[in-house]
């Protein structure tokens, strides 16, 4: 089962911040969290990943709190592409870790002109 | 960039039939995935590929599948004998280290 909690749907104004929260209150030391998203029906497109620092990419930016229990994935300037659903997942990475994602039912984020 | 790609597009067999899905991963990768997606639920995982051999893999994955790298490129996996609810999409995903996977556009198949 997903270890996270994210809420089932969203909107966002086009060209503005769209901040998508997850809960993960579970998550261990050697856990990380990672985002996908999937518009439509196309394949989940990697997103970002983290494990305690706040990250950025061109993509977007992953804020974690300080205690790891929650996430935001922030994308600074939604376009009507970035409509899609959005997976928040945790994962542990290492020599014997396994390698699965596990999916929940993430948010689905609509982007409105 | 580099992509990973999928054959068919979209697949249509009759039930109790074999189909066998085509992956074609990015270059240099090594770690290959497939997870499925029936209409409206979830992205499943279904098994895991490394350095010629099975990783792990989910309750989903019976007797009725396998996999192979059967010319070194191509990741395939094969359905024996198709049911009308193994109709659904599959994503084949591969990553040249563990932490990473990028996902392929995916096969739709569908069991009449």
């Amino acid at each position: 089962d997903a270890k996270t909690t994210q809420p089932t749907s969203m909107d966002c104004a086009e060209g503005r911040a769209a901040n998508l929260p997850c809960n993960h209150s579970t998550i261990s030391g050697n856990e990380y969290v990672y985002w996908y998203r999937q518009i439509h029906s196309q394949g989940p497109q990697y997103i970002i990943h983290g494990l305690k620092n706040n990250e950025t990419n061109e993509m977007a930016s992953l804020i974690i709190t300080e205690d790891r229990k929650s996430s935001t994935l922030i994308l600074p300037h939604a376009t009507l592409r970035d409509t899609a659903v959005y997976y928040c997942i945790v994962r542990e990475i290492g020599r014997n870790a396994g390698n699965m994602l596990t999916f929940g039912g993430g948010t689905r984020l609509m982007v409105k002109p | 960039e580099p992509e990973v790609t999928q054959t068919p597009s979209h697949q249509v067999t009759q039930m109790g039939q074999e189909v066998i899905l085509r992956c074609v991963p990015i270059s240099n990768h090594l770690y290959f995935y497939w997870y499925r997606q029936i209409l409206g639920q979830k992205v499943e995982f279904l098994v895991s590929f490394y350095n010629n051999e099975i990783s792990e893999k989910s309750e989903i994955f019976d007797d009725q599948f396998s996999v192979e790298r059967p010319d070194g490129s191509n990741f395939t996996l094969k359905i024996r004998s198709t049911k009308l609810e193994d109709s659904a999409m599959y994503f084949c995903a591969t990553g040249r280290l563990t932490y990473e996977q990028y996902f392929g556009p995916g096969t739709r198949l569908t069991v009449t």
